[in-house]
């Protein structure tokens, strides 16, 4: 258990699907991330909450909806994928921008 | 933009022997992160290097920094089987204060076998 959480832990969802990951955090951390993991690809930063703003990165698809109620729980709406949105879709949180992260165990997201 | 370049991105090591893993990156950092992957899990935080010349050690794995020469190091002394996992170094550029500016590597596939 590394202290974030997401569900679930694989999904299965066709093209015209609405779903939505979960990722929570009791470590009293100040920013949470979400990324993407796709094969032979480095990391990719997708979205970012924290106290002071919210970062997006401008090559992610509108198709991907993130939402942040509380410092606690971070979500990922999905909505009309593609097939080469296929890939683990990981969470982490940290204290501050310069503390190591903490990530989730992923959620591995396959679109048919 | 800030790129990272780990190399070799593969490795296969016999059991007992020394490599090291080299992590390249374009512009001035602040601080430099070192990360392990298990198969179908998360990442774990291993080191964070933070000035010229830091050096970081535990069990087998060395990591040190260069910022002059925008270089790190991942070294194994000795590796066994348990070391076989995916390596990620990551780089925060410097200078700024926004979230989201850590900038991962492709990651090296270590496989350590008998």
């Amino acid at each position: 258990e590394t202290g974030v959480t997401q569900t679930p832990r694989h999904l299965v969802m066709g093209m015209t699907n609405k779903k939505s990951l979960k990722c929570e955090q009791h470590l009293g951390h100040n920013a949470m991330y979400w990324y993407k993991q796709s094969a032979k690809k480095p990391l990719e930063l997708m979205f970012v909450y924290s106290l002071e703003e919210r970062v997006e990165n401008n090559s992610v698809p509108s198709r991907f909806s993130p939402e942040c109620p509380n410092s606690s729980h971070l979500f990922l709406h999905l909505h009309t994928l593609q097939p080469e949105d296929s890939a683990l879709y990981l969470c982490a949180s940290s204290q501050d921008r310069f503390l190591p992260y903490t990530f989730g165990s992923g959620t591995r997201l396959t679109v048919v | 933009e800030l790129k990272v370049e780990q190399n070799p991105l593969f490795l296969s090591m016999q059991e007992g022997k020394n490599y090291t893993i080299y992590c390249n990156y374009s512009t001035t950092s602040d601080r430099l992160y070192w990360y392990r992957q298990d198969p179908g899990k998360s990442l774990e935080s291993l080191f964070v290097l933070l000035s010229n010349g830091a050096v970081k050690q535990e069990g087998r794995l060395m990591a040190s920094l260069d910022t002059k020469a925008r270089l790190s190091t991942l070294h194994i002394t000795a590796a066994v089987h348990d070391l076989s996992a995916t390596y990620f170094c990551a780089v925060d550029p410097a200078g700024g204060t926004s979230y989201g500016k850590l900038t991962f590597g492709q990651g090296t596939i270590l496989t350590v076998h008998p």
